[in-house]
């Protein structure tokens, strides 16, 4: 199965600043069926990225994904308040799906 | 538009059973796989497991292997997951998942609670 493994495992920012998350997979991600998700407590995942550059539904711009092959990055440009949240990253191109170890994303 | 909707959950002495459901809408149920994926209080996202759109080929995490059983009605749109010997570690938000080429859709969850 492919390990996906996420960096860092927790990110201190201010609102306003950019922040940049990584997940890197054991091998190629198959035609880039990558996704990111914002979890906060409480609450299910919500789907940011899916296709590793293609927000979803409702996902405000300064959202971005990008990366392909083994490497993988989302991009929050200018942090909001209601950012500050867990990270996940998955790739769902080859069976069994598997998830990263999360990024938290925590006030500083 | 895609709907999965959970239901089953709830709590549960260990060594019991419990059979989850899902069910879709919204799409060609019979053309995609589906998943099982849930996330323990604390902890992150982990697939349970997953069945093919035919019901032939199916997966499980190591840590339900023979406990869990995988299964799907297509000419109903439902996915089921038969969660036997269960024990605390199976405690979770169980989630139904479908993946569908580029699309990825997830239920809401339901919760499953193991305890005495």
């Amino acid at each position: 199965e492919i390990v996906l493994t996420q960096s860092p495992g927790t990110l201190s920012l201010s609102p306003g600043e950019r922040a940049t998350l990584s997940c890197r997979a054991s091998q190629s991600v198959y035609s880039n069926y990558f996704a990111w998700y914002q979890q906060k407590p409480g609450q299910a995942p919500r789907l940011l990225i899916y296709g590793a550059s293609n927000r979803a539904t409702g996902i405000p711009d300064r959202f971005s994904g990008s990366g392909s092959g083994a490497d993988f990055s989302l991009t929050i440009s200018r942090l909001e308040p209601e950012d500050f949240a867990v990270y996940y990253c998955q790739q769902y191109g080859t069976s069994p799906l598997t998830f990263g170890g999360g990024t938290k994303v925590e006030i500083k | 538009d895609v709907q999965l909707v959970e239901s089953g959950g709830g709590l549960v002495q260990p060594g019991r059973s419990l059979r989850l459901s899902c069910s879709a809408s919204g799409f060609t149920f019979s053309n995609y796989a589906m998943h099982w994926v849930r996330q323990a209080p604390g902890k992150g996202l982990e697939l349970v497991s997953c069945i093919s759109n035919n019901g032939d080929s199916t997966y499980y995490a190591d840590s339900v292997k023979g406990r869990f059983a995988i299964s799907r009605d297509n000419s109903n749109n439902a996915l089921y997951l038969q969660m036997n010997s269960l024990t605390p570690e199976d405690t979770a938000v169980y989630y139904c998942v479908n993946t569908a080429y580029i699309l990825i859709y997830w239920g809401q969850g339901t919760r499953v609670s193991v305890s005495s």
